[in-house]
């Protein structure tokens, strides 16, 4: 089915690991975005990529890096964990069509 | 930076009745767009407003995006069961182009008493 695909769909760190979330979408759109959702805050923008080759900065970007691979691929990393970055991740293309999440645990 | 009220936060009803949301944003937004959230699965896009004053349907849901382009309502007629989620408003100040960095409510729960 087409659409955007992340993985993995759950993740327990320790603080000070780090880790990679993978997002990839076969719709061909240049844009991709990173949210975090926490309860009661809504989405909040991490990180986008309007194109291939081109990232930037969100609302709450602290903590993160991002690649963005290739059309398809949109990954982000997080360095060290911390406690406050446990949070549901979704990735969107568009803006419009988002993968079905990764729950983060970071203990 | 930009703000999108929601309300209300959320809604306890009986199955049959109709339902309304809305957002009011602090400043001028272009693109209006509607999601539901299931439990354990990200956003679906319900309703996208282009054009202020627009009125829009999918079903039973309705979507207007407001003359002031400061704020968007939903409603759904006779609910349903399946219609229990979290309900997003979001937004954005350009009308079209391929980056769309959205402002998100917080969201209406909406629970359904068969």
């Amino acid at each position: 089915n087409a659409g955007v695909t992340q993985t993995p769909k759950f993740q327990v760190l320790k603080t000070g690991q780090s880790m990679t979330l993978q997002c990839a979408q076969d719709m061909n759109h240049n844009s991709m975005y990173w949210y975090r959702q926490d309860p009661g805050m809504g989405l909040r923008l991490i990180y986008y990529s309007a194109s291939e080759g081109t990232t930037d900065k969100g609302e709450v970007p602290n903590g993160y890096n991002v690649s963005r691979l290739n059309k398809r691929e949109f990954s982000l990393r997080l360095e060290s964990a911390a406690p406050s970055q446990t949070s549901v991740y979704f990735c969107a293309s568009y803006g419009y069509t988002f993968g079905s999440g990764t729950r983060l645990t970071v203990v | 930076g930009q703000q999108l009220n929601q309300s209300p936060q959320s809604m306890f009803i009986q199955e049959g009745e109709d339902v309304s949301m809305n957002c009011t944003s602090s400043s001028i937004f272009n693109t209006w767009l509607w999601y539901k959230q299931d439990p354990g699965e990200g956003p679906v896009l319900l309703i996208a407003l282009y054009k202020a004053g627009e009125l829009t349907s999918n079903g039973r849901l309705t979507a207007q995006f407001g003359i002031t382009r400061k704020d968007s309502f939903l409603n759904i007629s006779a609910s349903i069961p399946s219609d229990v989620g979290i309900y997003f408003c979001a937004g954005h100040p350009n009308s079209g182009g391929s980056n769309y960095k959205l402002t998100f409510g917080k969201g209406t729960l909406l629970t359904v008493n068969p």
